[in-house]
């Protein structure tokens, strides 16, 4: 079964500069989950979706950051513009719909971003 | 509201010896809880998960945690050490059972001294 796969693995922008990240779940996963690793902490939830409709997106900067996953299968985040303490790692995650004792999210390997 | 402490960043163990990881949790719903590893520049793997079943449970690569109510812990332990095992860790709450929302704590970086 192949696994959550993320583009780009590794990004460097300048501030200000716009940048995209892309994410295809693994199939059938109706669950999409876009996470913010900054460096020495442990990721953080940005946004939910489940199909192609946003759950909660209680914890993304709205005024610069955007999300989307059309067609409910693969999703793009984007950042616009960008900031220095943007710098990390957005890791994207999927599940089966809902969950329980005998599922699981699975993440990608990470998007690493550098904005200097 | 949801939150997990992992106490202490960084964890040093010989080869051979005890591993232990801390964690504590705040739930404000009967929590799922697990503990996920990180090896660098790689993304997060499940070691394992609670979900209101035993208390005491098995993950892979030899890893076991125990959910403690009481204590509000759910500490991850392994019985001897492998150098293998130097990563980071990270314990993490969902937002409600059977949800995937996770609240990460902020991980403990294990090192595994030969």
């Amino acid at each position: 079964e192949a696994g959550v796969a993320q583009s780009p693995r590794y990004k460097i922008i300048e501030k200000r500069q716009s940048v995209a990240f892309w994410c295809n779940p693994i199939s059938g996963h109706a669950t999409l989950y876009w996470y913010q690793q900054i460096l020495g902490q442990g990721p953080k939830l940005l946004i939910q979706f489940q199909n192609n409709g946003v759950v909660d997106d209680s914890q993304l900067p709205k005024d610069r950051f955007s999300a989307e996953r059309l067609k409910g299968v693969d999703s793009t985040l984007k950042i616009q513009p960008a900031k220095l303490e943007d710098s990390a790692v957005y890791l994207c995650a999927s599940s089966p719909r809902g969950g329980s004792e005998t599922t699981e999210a699975f993440f990608g390997q990470g998007t690493r971003l550098t904005v200097v | 509201a949801q939150s997990v402490t992992q106490l202490g960043s960084h964890v040093s163990v010989s080869e051979g010896a005890l591993v232990l990881l801390r964690c504590n949790y705040s739930s404000s719903v009967p929590p799922y809880l697990f503990w996920y590893v990180q090896y660098p520049n790689q993304g997060l793997q499940l070691l394992l998960k609670y979900t209101s079943a035993a208390t005491l449970v098995k993950g892979i690569n030899g890893f076991e945690a125990e959910f403690k109510k009481s204590e509000t812990s759910f500490h991850l332990t392994k019985p001897s050490a492998h150098m293998s095992d130097a990563a980071e860790y990270f314990c993490a709450v969902s937002s409600g059972a059977g949800s995937y929302q996770l609240t990460f704590g902020k991980g403990t970086k294990l090192s595994v001294i030969p």
